[in-house]
């Protein structure tokens, strides 16, 4: 059964530094989603993309995220300068239409 | 805002029985509730989707349940068993293809052998 995959699987990085987390959604999905859950609390979205480009995005996602899709196959998100409070579970889901596929996660924690 | 509340933070529940999750929505009007299991320290699994206009639906030894007048979903594991323990997640989405899935907090279900 196809599967969301998500690399690297922890991130470990210092406050300030760049980090690049990368996911391979489902092929034939056209809807990709990055959401955070911070340790003990809700899955929380970042942002949505549909045909290359952002479709919604939540208050979190603020001038440090940016999403791009470089090549029709990976879905990646960038934060730029990276804090504190950026540690946490970032998962990357994607859909056709109404169900969402989770990939595993990356556990980024930022020192 | 868009509230989503689990009934409780944890439920134990023996082997064998059956366990009833309850989610609740205010100022929301999802075209989908979706039910999510996630192990720690990992990411959530599809388990089942209802509806708007469902009543039920079914699978396996899973059962959800969707009243759109109470603004409320039961999910319902039947024949309990101790690999069920896991958190469970509710989640609403609207009707566009690109609308994210907005969660609940979950329920941390353990089965007692």
């Amino acid at each position: 059964e196809p599967e969301v995959t998500q690399t690297p699987s922890h991130q470990v990085t210092q406050m300030g530094q760049e980090v690049i987390l990368r996911c391979v959604p489902i092929s034939n999905h056209l809807y990709f989603y990055w959401y955070r859950q911070i340790l003990g609390q809700k899955v929380e979205f970042l942002v949505s993309f549909y045909n290359n480009e952002i479709s919604e995005k939540s208050e979190i996602f603020d001038d440090q995220f940016s999403v791009e899709r470089p090549d029709g196959s990976n879905f990646t998100l960038k934060i730029r300068s990276t804090k504190l409070e950026d540690s946490a579970m970032y998962f990357c889901a994607s859909t056709t239409q109404e169900t969402q596929y989770f990939g595993p996660g990356t556990r980024l924690l930022v020192l | 805002s868009q509230k989503i509340e689990q009934n409780s933070e944890a439920l134990n529940i023996q082997e064998g029985k059956t366990a009833t999750l309850t989610c609740n929505y205010t100022n929301y009007s999802p075209a989908y509730l979706q039910w999510y299991r996630q192990d720690p320290g990992r990411g959530p699994v599809f388990l089942l989707l209802i509806r708007e206009n469902e009543k039920e639906k079914r699978k396996e030894r899973l059962k959800v349940t969707f009243d759109t007048t109470l603004k409320q979903s039961l999910f319902h594991i039947t024949a309990s068993q101790p690999a069920d323990s896991a958190t469970y997640l509710c989640a609403l989405k609207g009707v566009s293809g690109n609308t994210p899935l907005v969660f609940g907090k979950g329920t941390r279900l353990s089965v007692i052998a």
